[in-house]
């Protein structure tokens, strides 16, 4: 199993520029999780979905984000328009629901590095 | 804030000694969970402990759960340089559906 992959790893953008970040889960999981890295304010949830659909957006920032599940295997988060405080570490995450323990393991992907100057 | 807080910030230690990590949390969680997170990468989870176990084993860690004090150690025997990360603690609330995490415990193990 290849695990979660995040593209691209790097993203050096300009302020005012549109930011996509793209996550391809593990087959078969349901639970899909995208979370922001800082220095500052550690590890935030953002969003997650269960079976494709959006479950709890309440960690999204503002509206400058939105995220998008359009099939189990392929998940966008995008930024538009950047700015320089949204620079951080974005990590995708999926698990598989266990019936009623549907807090399983996360398995995390190796995060896209934004930078926005 | 966060739920989980880990304590200390920051621990060094020679290899082949014990490293012990702390994790408190405010209110009543189904799971508990800890993660190992090297250097430009993502997290990796190393082990699960639920409401009603008190302790889990799994190699070189041993976890610890205290529901009454709502607290959790994470203990790794026997450093090595290669334990050095950054772990963090992850609590799973009753129909929460998401994992809330502390702000991590940097380990360095010096060979």
């Amino acid at each position: 199993d290849a695990g979660v992959i995040q593209s691209p790893r790097h993203e050096v953008t300009e302020m005012g520029q549109e930011v996509t970040l793209r996550c391809k889960p593990i087959s078969g999981h349901d639970y899909l999780f995208w979370y922001r890295q800082t220095m500052m304010r550690g590890l935030e949830l953002l969003i997650y979905f269960n079976n494709n659909v959006p479950i709890d957006d309440s960690g999204m920032p503002e509206d400058r984000f939105s995220a998008k599940m359009p099939n189990a295997s392929f998940s966008t988060l995008k930024i538009q328009p950047s700015e320089p405080r949204d620079s951080a570490v974005y990590f995708c995450a999926s698990s598989l629901s266990g019936g009623q323990t549907y807090n399983s393991p996360l398995h995390f992907g190796n995060g896209t590095r934004l930078t926005v100057t | 804030s966060q739920q989980g807080e880990e304590d200390p910030q920051a621990l060094s230690i020679q290899e082949g000694e014990n490293a012990t990590m702390n994790c408190s949390y405010k209110t009543s969680i189904n799971n508990l969970q800890w993660y190992r997170q090297n250097s430009g990468r993502g997290l990796v989870h190393l082990i699960l402990i639920r409401s009603n176990e008190r302790e889990k084993h799994s190699g070189r860690l041993r976890v610890t759960l205290d529901t009454s004090k709502k607290s959790s150690s994470l203990l790794i025997t026997a450093s090595r340089a290669a334990d050095t990360a950054s772990y963090f603690c992850a609590t799973d609330r009753a129909n929460a559906g998401k994992s809330t995490f502390g702000d991590g415990t940097t380990l360095t193990v010096k060979p």
